[in-house]
This record gives structure tokens, C-alpha cells and sequence, in this order.
């Protein structure tokens, strides 16, 4: 069964620094991975998504990367904002079968 | 285009009674995927449908169905509600092919007193 893990599970960072939050699984037989945002008592808000055959993905001051042989991914955030604060998700979806897992977040807060 | 909508956004039930939420998905869009949300368990997946026919199914209680019908809106019910059915429920839409990405409407609260 896939897992997905999210480390750090909370970060607090002052504004205008650089972070990296990270994305574990355990089968690297994925079809792609997303990125998510979630502002409290929201839904999710799609980041990026990355198909299995790319190795990254950039919007805006926001770059993803995969690497499937290790099982993992990372979301880069540059010049961190207030604004930026929310719960950032990632999901896989695994090859044939349709089904997405979400790791379990990492709440971001940047202080002004 | 407009964005998945659910209704309805609140809901408070006691337990032993049943509920119905109701999603609908971007216009052109042919899958609904359900999700219930909880601080203890995180996001789990609770089926997609896909065309009408449920495509896939988490692992949960048959107490929790659901139906899509012929506009690709999409109902979730939950029978014999329990105190730990309180969630968050989020469904979302796409196309239908796994390539894409999926786009999450604002989520029905249901507290189960």
C-alpha cells in the first residue's frame, strides 16, 4: 500500500526566507504527484503537478521536483510571504488504478 | 468556468440519522473523487466516479455510498451517522484521465453530535 509522508509536519519562517518542505513514498510506481494548498477550513488549491516522467515543475516563486527512484519530492518556496501561510499537501496517483494518497501536510506559517 | 461547488457548506447531524452532500464539478468534467477530511487521519479517499460508475474505492464502511448521475453531478450518503463521521468532505473534479490534475470544491463541515 503507498504511504505518503510530509516532514516537516509544521515550519515557522520569517518573511523573505527561502524553504524547502518535503514529500516521502513508498512505491515509486506513480503515474504523478501534486502539490497542494490549504487555507484553514478550505479546500485544496492546486500548486503544481508532475508527471512521472518530468523530473520538475515551476510557477512563480514555486518549484517542485521528483525524483520516483528515491520516492521523493520537494517544494521549493522562494521569498516567503505572510500570505504563503496555509497547510501544503502532496498527493500520488498510482499507475492503473486511479487512486490518490495525500500525505498528511505541512503547515507552513511565515511570520511578517 | 465556474468551480466545483458542494452543498450544502454546514451540516450538523445527531448520530443514527443518514445525510446526503451533494458536488458539482467544473462543466466538461466526467470524474468526481470524494474525500473525508479529519485532524486525526488526514485526507483518505473515499471513491471516485467516473461516467456514472463508481471507478475506485477507499476503505471505508459500506455506510458511506454514493451515485454520480447523467450531468456528472455527483451525491455522497452517509448512513447511520457516528460521532466520528464529523469531517470535512471534499470532493473533486477532473477530466477523468489520471494525467490531470484535480480541482477541489470548498468542502461540506458535518458534525455528528
Amino acid at each position: 500500500k503507498q504511504e505518503v509522508t510530509q516532514i516537516p509536519a509544521a515550519l515557522s519562517v520569517p518573511e523573505g526566507e527561502n524553504l524547502v518542505l518535503n514529500c516521502s513514498f513508498t512505491d515509486s510506481a506513480i503515474y504523478n504527484l501534486q502539490w497542494f494548498r490549504q487555507d484553514p477550513g478550505k479546500g485544496l488549491t492546486s500548486l503544481l503537478l508532475i508527471q512521472s516522467s518530468q523530473r520538475e515543475q515551476t510557477s512563480g516563486r514555486l518549484n517542485a521536483s521528483l525524483d520516483k527512484s528515491s520516492g521523493r519530492s520537494t517544494l521549493y518556496i522562494a521569498a516567503s510571504q505572510p500570505g504563503d501561510s496555509a497547510t501544503y499537501l502532496c498527493a500520488v496517483t498510482i499507475y492503473n488504478f486511479n487512486k490518490f494518497y495525500f500525505g498528511s501536510g505541512t503547515k507552513l506559517n511565515v511570520k511578517p | 468556468k465556474a468551480g466545483v461547488t458542494q452543498t450544502p457548506r454546514y451540516l450538523i447531524k445527531t448520530r443514527g440519522q443518514q445525510v446526503t452532500l451533494s458536488c458539482s464539478p467544473i462543466s466538461g468534467h466526467r470524474s468526481v473523487s470524494w474525500y473525508q477530511q479529519t485532524p486525526g487521519q488526514g485526507l483518505q479517499f473515499l471513491f471516485e466516479y467516473f461516467s456514472e460508475t463508481q471507478r475506485n474505492k477507499g476503505n471505508f464502511p459500506g455506510r458511506f455510498s454514493g451515485r454520480q448521475f447523467s450531468n456528472s453531478r455527483s451525491e455522497m450518503n452517509v448512513s447511520t451517522l457516528e460521532l466520528g463521521d464529523s469531517a470535512l468532505y471534499l470532493c473533486a473534479s477532473r477530466d477523468g484521465l489520471a494525467r490531470e490534475t484535480q480541482y477541489f470544491g470548498p468542502g461540506t463541515r458535518l458534525l455528528v453530535l
